[in-house]
């Protein structure tokens, strides 16, 4: 066990919804990224928060948003949802920006 | 450009043999490197990190090379165990990128008993 919690676990809806994925870091955490994982593209860096605040931003689309809120926990919120978004999506924190993270168990997300 | 792939897409070892997993970067400023082991179903986990001013890093079973004159690097498992058996990711980061991590896609690791 990480220490990282995401839910839902599994989250199964339809095309043109909105969904949101909650992350809570470990405890003492300050860092928290968002990571998608399709079969086809691998672990794709999203996006990274630093206590509050946006740090970096990978290939995150335009209807993905996120942030992180003053108890650090996270919510990717996912809108104008496509079949294509169907994947895996992590969540990961570290102390500060270091460099190790330490993953959450993921949310399933079935577009249909 | 930013790249990280993995030569063999699947690898199968006896169990007590050891194993050896290789990847391939293309970005010569990437300056650490991780890699990853995830199991069926969970997130991946961290096994073990090297930064370029080495070129060996030992851990329990492990050891991670680095050789930055070709840009690779390898992961290898001594006695490997039925427990080893994963997806295993390597992945680099560039200082100053914020900790952006960049992920191969993954090779997968079966262990035969």
């Amino acid at each position: 066990d990480s220490g990282v919690t995401q839910t839902p676990k599994h989250l199964i809806t339809a095309t043109g919804q909105r969904v949101t994925l909650r992350c809570s870091p470990r405890s003492g955490d300050l860092s928290v990224y968002w990571y998608q994982q399709s079969l086809d593209q691998g672990l794709q860096f999203l996006i990274h928060y630093y206590n509050g605040e946006e740090r970096a931003k990978g290939n995150i689309l335009e209807r993905f948003s996120a942030q992180q809120f003053p108890d650090l926990h996270s919510e990717l919120n996912l809108s104008s949802l496509e079949l294509g978004d169907s994947a895996l999506y992590f969540c990961a924190s570290s102390y500060r920006d270091y460099n190790e993270q330490f993953f959450g168990p993921g949310t399933r997300l079935t577009v249909l | 450009g930013e790249s990280v792939g993995l030569h063999l897409p699947t690898l199968s070892v006896q169990e007590g043999d050891n194993s050896i997993i290789n990847c391939a970067y293309s970005n010569s400023a990437s300056d650490y490197f991780i890699w990853y082991k995830q199991e069926s179903g969970k997130g991946p986990q961290f096994i073990i990190d090297i930064r370029s001013n080495m070129d060996k890093r030992q851990g329990q079973r492990v050891t991670v090379l680095l050789n930055k004159t070709v840009k690779h690097l390898s992961l290898q498992i001594a006695a490997t165990q039925p427990g080893d058996s994963a997806v295993y990711f390597c992945a680099e980061n560039i200082s100053g990128a914020n900790s952006k991590l960049t992920f191969g896609k993954g090779i997968t690791l079966s262990v035969r008993p």
